[in-house]
């Protein structure tokens, strides 16, 4: 059974900071991970796809990196900013549905 | 180019009702999965659906169901409500299994 652990629970950092929230997962059997992004009380927002057989995404400030012998991915957010503020979510997709981790709660203080 | 539409946006039942909760895909996606976020739990995967057929359900009880309908847009059903039924439902929508899943902004179901 697909486990997702999400590291850390939680995080507050100034504003301006880089920043690298990780994922790891039990079962290397994935067709693709996805970070997505949660306002609270809203739905989804897709950030980064990545294929297994890719290493790596980028878009704009974020960095996707995938890691799938290890079991590992991160989510890197350059120069941080208040906007960012909002709970991170990681999930692979095995067997035609996604897994989530619990996510990372993210707060850029200005 | 219209994102995944759910409706409605709140709902309020009573223990032992009945639910029904809608989603249209992005145009041209014909699989639609279904996700239940509770309080606590996490999002945890609910149902998909491709083609009209459910093709995969996750550890929920059979008073959840749903189907597809021709034009690709989808129903999830509860039945009997119970208090910890209460929770978001988010429908994501992607162009084939496997792909990029793209998600709905949800319907807060609250059971009382």
């Amino acid at each position: 059974k697909q486990e997702v652990t999400q590291i850390p629970a939680a995080l507050s950092v100034p504003e301006g900071e880089n920043l690298v929230l990780n994922c790891s997962f039990t079962d290397s059997a994935i067709y693709n991970l996805q970070w997505f992004r949660q306002d609270p009380g809203k739905g989804l927002t897709s950030l980064l796809l990545i294929q297994s057989s890719q290493r790596e995404q980028t878009s704009g400030r974020l960095n996707a990196s995938l890691d799938k012998s290890s079991g590992r991915s991160t989510l890197y957010i350059a120069a941080s900013q208040p906007g960012d503020s909002a709970t991170y979510l990681c999930a692979v997709e095995g067997g035609n549905k996604l897994v989530f981790g619990a996510g990372t709660i993210l707060r850029v203080k200005s | 180019e219209a994102g995944v539409t759910q409706s409605p946006t709140h709902l309020i039942k009573t223990r032992g009702q009945q639910v029904t909760l809608r989603c249209s895909p992005i145009s041209g996606h014909t699989s639609v999965y279904w996700y239940q976020q509770a309080l606590g739990l996490g999002l945890q995967f609910l149902l998909w659906y491709d083609e009209g057929e459910e093709r995969n359900r996750g550890n929920f009880p059979p008073r959840f169901s749903g189907r597809q309908f021709p034009n690709y847009s989808s129903e999830l059903n509860v039945n009997a409500l119970e208090l910890e039924d209460s929770a978001l439902y988010l429908c994501a929508s992607s162009l084939e299994r496997n792909y990029e899943q793209y998600f709905g902004p949800g319907t807060r179901l609250t059971v009382t």
